[in-house]
């Protein structure tokens, strides 16, 4: 079946800093991808996602590429901010399976 | 404000009993999605519904169990509580069956299940 393997955490970054976070996939077929973010006490939400090879997604500063080759759609940031601090989730969705999500990788953004 | 609302937000229950939880869906959403957040670990799919209908189950035992009413509002109801259960059950909605097959998903903030 479909999984995504993501960057385990924590992940602890200063101001202004560059992010990346890992993550990879296994999926039959032609998968979309998707980023969705957790902030503290509130419920998950898409940040980003890309439909098809090659598509960069983009939202709030964050970007994520489709990387097909690789299998791959890393998720990144060039300068993060305290209100980032958040639970990443790396998911996708393909063939006859539904969202399948990563474990998370939880962010802290220090000033 | 995603518009999914979901309750309640905490409850304790302990190993034997039976739980309901509840799901009010956003406004003009006919699909209903659950999920098993347990802790440290990504949203595991439960079950999906489509205008009243199960469309999909993930790899979760019989004893949990849901159903989606005419306004399109949701419950997941979970018999033999054990103590694995324990987890924040979230429930997402999508504008229709199509939207949701491509993870276009609106999460509510969960329901956190404590089971001693």
């Amino acid at each position: 079946g479909n999984s995504v393997t993501q960057m385990e955490g924590p992940v602890t970054l200063s101001e202004e800093a560059f992010l990346t976070i890992n993550c990879t996939y296994t999926a039959t077929g032609y998968p979309s991808l998707f980023w969705y973010v957790q902030y503290p006490g509130e419920g998950l939400q898409l940040l980003l996602k890309a439909t098809k090879a090659d598509d960069k997604g983009s939202n709030k500063g964050f970007e994520a590429t489709y990387r097909k080759e690789t299998t791959s759609f890393h998720l990144e940031k060039g300068s993060v901010q305290v209100s980032d601090s958040a639970v990443y989730f790396c998911a996708l969705v393909g063939g006859s399976e539904k969202l399948v999500f990563g474990k998370g990788t939880k962010l802290t953004v220090n000033p | 404000e995603t518009g999914v609302t979901q309750s309640p937000t905490h409850l304790i229950k302990t190993r034997g009993q039976q739980v309901t939880l509840r799901c009010s869906s956003q406004s003009g959403h006919n699909t209903v999605s659950w999920y098993q957040q347990a802790l440290g670990q990504g949203p595991q799919f439960i079950f999906q519904y489509y205008r009243e209908e199960e469309n999909g189950r993930g790899n979760f035992p019989p004893r949990f169990s849901g159903l989606q009413f005419p306004n399109y509002s949701s419950e997941l109801n979970v018999n033999a509580l054990e103590l694995d259960d324990s987890a924040l059950y979230l429930c997402a909605s999508s504008f229709d069956l199509s939207r949701a097959l491509t993870g276009e998903l609106f999460f509510g903030e969960g329901s956190r299940l404590t089971v001693l």
